[in-house]
């Protein structure tokens, strides 16, 4: 079974603060996402990153950078937290293909900021 | 307008009833499309694609109408444990790295 694993479920934390999410998958994919979920938006993409040590900005990208420094492990960092930036945040994964491959989440991580 | 439309709903069937849901796209160059099932605090899982020619999965039928550009989600014989949202999924390029484009999600739930 594929596994991506999101390393809290829930998170608070203050105003400026740097915050990290880490993520990290056990099927050897190349492909990994951070996408941000909040009601009446869906999914919106914040970074991928095909590669180690590649990234390209999704949607939504200000505000956030992420590190891909291994292939199993890709982390979403929030330089200085703010409140607008409270959201459920989803790790995922695929293999990169012609064509599409399945995408496979992360159980998530509510963060909030306060 | 945004790149993928969905009615948000709530849909709320009865036990049995048949439902279906649409979902607009704004590129007419998009490659591949899929529905994706999303439990109440879940992460979201693949439900199935949609092909050209349409296919089926047990009581799901996916449709894909190019020329008016929307993709179909239709469920038949509802059960309650199909309660969920339905993502509709676009991928506008030919690469899996491709930015993928989701839905904001369309609310279902069956009632008994």
């Amino acid at each position: 079974d594929v596994k991506v694993t999101q390393s809290s479920r829930y998170l608070v934390k203050r105003t400026g603060e740097k915050v990290f999410l880490e993520c990290v998958q056990d099927m050897d994919h190349e492909n990994m996402f951070w996408y941000r979920q909040d009601p009446g938006l869906g999914l919106r993409l914040i970074y991928f990153s095909y590669d180690v040590k590649m990234k390209e900005k999704g949607d939504i990208p200000e505000g956030y950078s992420v590190s891909r420094e291994k292939k199993e492990r890709f982390s979403l960092i929030l330089e200085s937290a703010s409140t607008n930036q409270t959201s459920m945040y989803l790790c995922a994964s695929s293999y990169l293909g012609t064509g599409y491959t399945e995408a496979f989440f992360g159980q998530g991580t509510r963060l909030t900021v306060v | 307008r945004k790149e993928v439309e969905q009615d948000p709903g709530p849909f709320n069937v009865p036990e049995g009833a048949t439902v279906a849901f649409n979902c607009t796209y704004s590129n007419s160059a998009s490659q591949s499309f899929f529905w994706y099932r999303q439990d109440c605090r879940k992460e979201p899982k693949l439900l199935m694609s949609v092909y050209s020619s349409g296919n089926e999965d047990g009581r799901f039928t996916a449709q894909l109408n190019r020329a008016s550009q929307y993709i179909s989600l239709l469920i038949r014989d509802s059960k309650l444990s199909d309660s969920a949202t339905y993502l509709c999924v676009v991928n506008p390029g030919y690469s899996s790295a491709s930015k993928i484009i989701f839905g904001s999600g369309t609310r279902l739930s069956i009632r008994p």
